[in-house]
């Protein structure tokens, strides 16, 4: 496709239930990322792919939050045993810049997650 | 990890006016500072970036100053137009060279 697609665009789940948000990147980025972006604030960062490896997972919040790529394309970001602090708007970012040249990231349009 | 700090949170300007957001950053290893605007439930897009080997871009109506020493940079737009509305987050890439840092955002309004 022509950019970043996300999905879903909203999802709404009770607390303690198991979430999955899908990111497509735009073809041939090698980078992908996760943020998260609450209500007011910026968006913040989550976790790093290069190709199918996670260069950088520092900003996961605990271990109930995993991302994959296994074939260094579409990423799926896991969220176990969701709590009602996980609501946000989900953002999932890719970049044809690799290694340690940080340039311009495409976001996509998010995914809102409510854990009521 | 990285702090940024942006301010003002809000800005209201005439139509014509300058708007300018100022944004300063804690790790002396970055040196990547993009600046993304996101309209209502959009996505942000990058209107600018600068490295820090430059202290000065310009591109039409936006510019963006760096300060490396004082670890600051700001985003200058001139001739404001009803549409520049939006919020306006800063950044600066992390000590990994991987992520970018987001400011917490200026809500910009511009008025006709």
């Amino acid at each position: 496709g022509a950019g970043v697609s996300q999905t879903p665009s909203n999802k709404v789940t009770e607390k303690g239930k198991y979430v999955e948000l899908r990111c497509d990147p735009i073809s041939g980025h090698t980078a992908l990322y996760w943020y998260r972006q609450s209500l007011g604030q910026g968006p913040e960062f989550l976790i790093y792919f290069q190709g199918t490896g996670a260069a950088d997972d520092s900003g996961l919040p605990n271990d109930r939050f995993f991302a994959v790529r296994p074939e260094g394309s579409v990423s799926t970001l896991k969220i176990q045993r969701t709590e009602r602090g996980d609501s946000a708007v989900y953002l999932c970012a890719s970049s044809p810049f690799a290694g340690t040249s940080a340039g311009e990231l495409f976001f996509g349009e998010g995914s809102r997650l409510t854990v009521l | 990890g990285e702090n940024v700090e942006q301010h003002p949170s809000t800005l209201s300007v005439q139509e014509g006016d300058s708007a300018v957001i100022k944004c300063t950053y804690s790790d002396s290893a970055s040196n990547y500072f993009p600046w993304y605007k996101q309209e209502l439930g959009k996505r942000p897009q990058l209107i600018i970036d600068i490295r820090s080997n430059v202290g000065e871009k310009k591109d039409q109506r936006i510019a963006v100053t760096l300060n490396k020493t004082a670890k600051h940079f700001s985003l200058h737009i001139t001739e404001t137009q009803p549409e520049d509305s939006a919020v306006y987050f800063c950044a600066a890439s992390s000590n990994s060279g991987y992520a970018l840092n987001f400011g917490k955002g200026t809500s910009l309004l511009v008025t006709p």
